[in-house]
């Protein structure tokens, strides 16, 4: 079974460009989640899909970060513009719904530079 | 105060030893707790995840649950080199809450 895709796995960016990341979950997978990975410290979630629907966005820094899941399946998240310390990496997960929603599968991340 | 407490470590062990990670935690209503390995430059991988309070073995994985102290513990026995990761806790209140991380403990076992 393949696992989370995430794209791509590097970026180094300068502040004030923007940037996006891409996320195929597993196939079936009902809900993504986008987590911000700061260097140190666990991971944040910044947005969670239901299919096409948002769940919870409460720590999604809503006047430079968005994020889509068209049609239920790939994602994409987008920072514009980029500061200083949206250095981190961006790690995206699927999981089943119901009682399953518990097991998530997480990609490899993308890790963002800022400079 | 945050919610989830971790220690960041490093924890360093011999092989063969019991490695012993915990986390307390704040939220009384936190009611699925989860255990992940997370090795550099990869993303988290789940190792154990357990409902309420109570104790769960998977192989050389044990996790623990005490929801009147608030607090998780997972135990890995027979620690291998290959068990050098960060690990991180995780939980939430309900299937549709919001998982919580600890910052995650990095273990080293050294040979």
């Amino acid at each position: 079974e393949a696992g989370v895709a995430q794209s791509p796995r590097y970026k180094i960016i300068e502040k004030r460009q923007s940037v996006a990341f891409w996320c195929n979950p597993i196939s079936g997978h009902a809900t993504l989640y986008w987590y911000q990975q700061i260097l140190g410290q666990g991971p944040k979630l910044l947005i969670q899909f239901q299919n096409n629907g948002v769940v919870d966005d409460s720590q999604l820094p809503k006047d430079r970060f968005s994020a889509e899941r068209l049609k239920g399946v790939d994602s994409t998240l987008k920072i514009q513009p980029a500061k200083l310390e949206d250095s981190a990496v961006y790690l995206c997960a699927s999981s089943l719904a119901g009682a399953s929603q518990n097991i998530q599968y997480f990609g490899a991340g993308t890790r963002l530079s800022v400079l | 105060q945050k919610e989830v407490e971790q220690d960041p470590g490093p924890l360093s062990v011999p092989e063969g030893a019991i490695v012993s990670l915990n986390c307390t935690y704040s939220n009384s209503a936190f009611q699925y707790f989860m255990w992940y390995r997370q090795y550099s430059r990869k993303g988290p991988e789940l190792l154990m995840y357990t409902y309420s309070s109570g104790n769960k073995e998977d192989g050389r994985f044990t996790a623990q649950v005490d929801k009147s102290s608030k607090y998780i513990s997972l135990f890995i026995r027979d620690s291998q080199p290959s068990d050098s990761a960060t690990y991180l806790c995780a939980m939430r209140t309900d299937s549709w809450g919001k998982f919580q991380f600890g910052a995650g403990t990095q273990v080293v076992v050294t040979p």
